[in-house]
Order: C-alpha cells, then structure tokens, then sequence
C-alpha cells in the first residue's frame, strides 16, 4: 500500500461536508503558492495556486486562502467527495530559488461515506 | 494536457547494482526536477536541470547522479545502490520563467 502517509496528519471528514486543510509556510519572501493532490500509487497532481499579491483564489469546487501576516494558507474543498480522499501537499517558491519549490509534508483526507 | 511518464513504477535492485530511472516529458518543458518521497519527510529534492547539458544539486544529491541529454528526457542515476536509497522517486518538469511542476506517477525502489 500507500506509505507516503505513515507519519501524515488526518482529516476525515463526511461525504458532502466541506473540507479545510490548512498549511503554515515558512518564508515570508515567498512569492508563490501551490496545492498538491497526491492519490494513492500515483504521482502529485496540480489543484490550485496563488500568488502573493492575492489573499483568495477559486477554483472548481476549491478555495485557496492566503494570509501572509500569519503565513498560513488553507485549501477549502466544497462538498466533499470519495474521490477527493488524497494526500494533499502545499508547496512555496522562494524569490530567489530559481523556480524551486518546498513542499509541506501533506495532510491525509479522509472522506467517510 | 502535460504529460510526465516514468520508464517503470515499481523496481527491486541488489546493494550495489548501479540503477537508471528514466523521466520523459511531452510539453516542452525547459526544467526538469527528481525528488524522493519518503514517509514523514515530504519531498526532497536530489536534482534539477534547466537545460539541456545542465543540471544543478539540489537539497539531497549525496550518491545520485543525473543526464540530461535531450530536453525531454531526465535521467536519474544510482551509482551504486544503498538499501537507504529505498524510496518512491518523482521526476516533475516545468515551463521556463513558471513555478508550476506537472509531476510524473512516480517509481518505487526497493534496494535489497
């Protein structure tokens, strides 16, 4: 099975509830936010971003929160669905990296049925 | 759509035996990144490459190698394998000037 998400925080939530996963970043220079869904066996897959002269973007059953006075970004997922149960990873590009990004450990999401 | 694929998704390999993990992308993409992911420790990145002919260490590269010959193609090498080198491993690419990494479905090494 799975073992990327031994060590993961979880979230279980019930099907049709919404979901909240929240992100604590870790440079203030950072200029540029993505959320990850990482399903089991398979690799990262590109939900949403932002970028740091936004504080909110919407996408398609998902929210992204950006607050940069705390450093702390949160996914809102709409409608929980069994498919949305995933490892979800938050990631932040650096000014001065040169594109690199640094990746959050991931919180497990857990949609009861 | 952007499409990266891994030449295997599962590989099990002896102590000592030298291992290429193979990376293709299909959009064009000017950078090319290989990270490990293991339990706990999120992803971390051994290497990158922003062209061809070019690559750069990244957090991690202690006993790995890369190639980069051809811009589709990344190539990660184990000179020779270490059972701490056990991991799932997880070739993304790039458009120039953008942060967005597509990611391909990953390859799961088992070193014995």
């Amino acid at each position: 099975g799975e073992s990327v998400g031994l060590h993961l925080p979880t979230l279980s939530v019930q099907e049709g509830d919404n979901s909240i996963i929240n992100c604590a970043y870790s440079n203030s220079a950072s200029d540029y936010f993505i959320w990850y869904k990482q399903e089991s066996g398979k690799g990262p897959q590109f939900i949403i971003d932002i970028r740091s002269n936004m504080d909110k973007r919407q996408g398609q059953r998902v929210t992204v929160l950006l607050n940069k006075t705390v450093k702390h970004l949160s996914l809102q997922i709409a409608a929980t669905q069994p498919g949305d149960s995933a490892v979800y990873f938050c990631a932040e590009n650096w000014m001065d990296s040169s594109y690199k990004l640094i990746f959050g450990s991931g919180t497990r999401l857990l949609v009861r049925p | 759509d952007v499409k990266v694929t891994q030449s295997s998704r599962y590989l099990v390999k002896r102590t000592g035996e030298k291992v290429f993990l193979e990376c293709v992308q299909d959009m064009d993409h000017e950078n090319m990144f290989w990270y490990r992911q293991d339990p706990g420790l999120g992803l971390r990145l051994i290497y990158f490459s922003y062209d061809v002919k070019m690559k750069e260490k990244g957090d991690i590269p202690e006993g790995y190698s890369v190639s980069r010959e051809k811009k589709e193609r990344f190539s990660l090498i184990l000179e020779s394998a270490s059972t701490n080198q056990t991991s799932m491993y997880l070739c993304a690419s790039s458009r120039d000037n953008e942060e967005t990494q597509y990611f391909g479905p990953g390859t799961r090494l088992l070193v014995l």
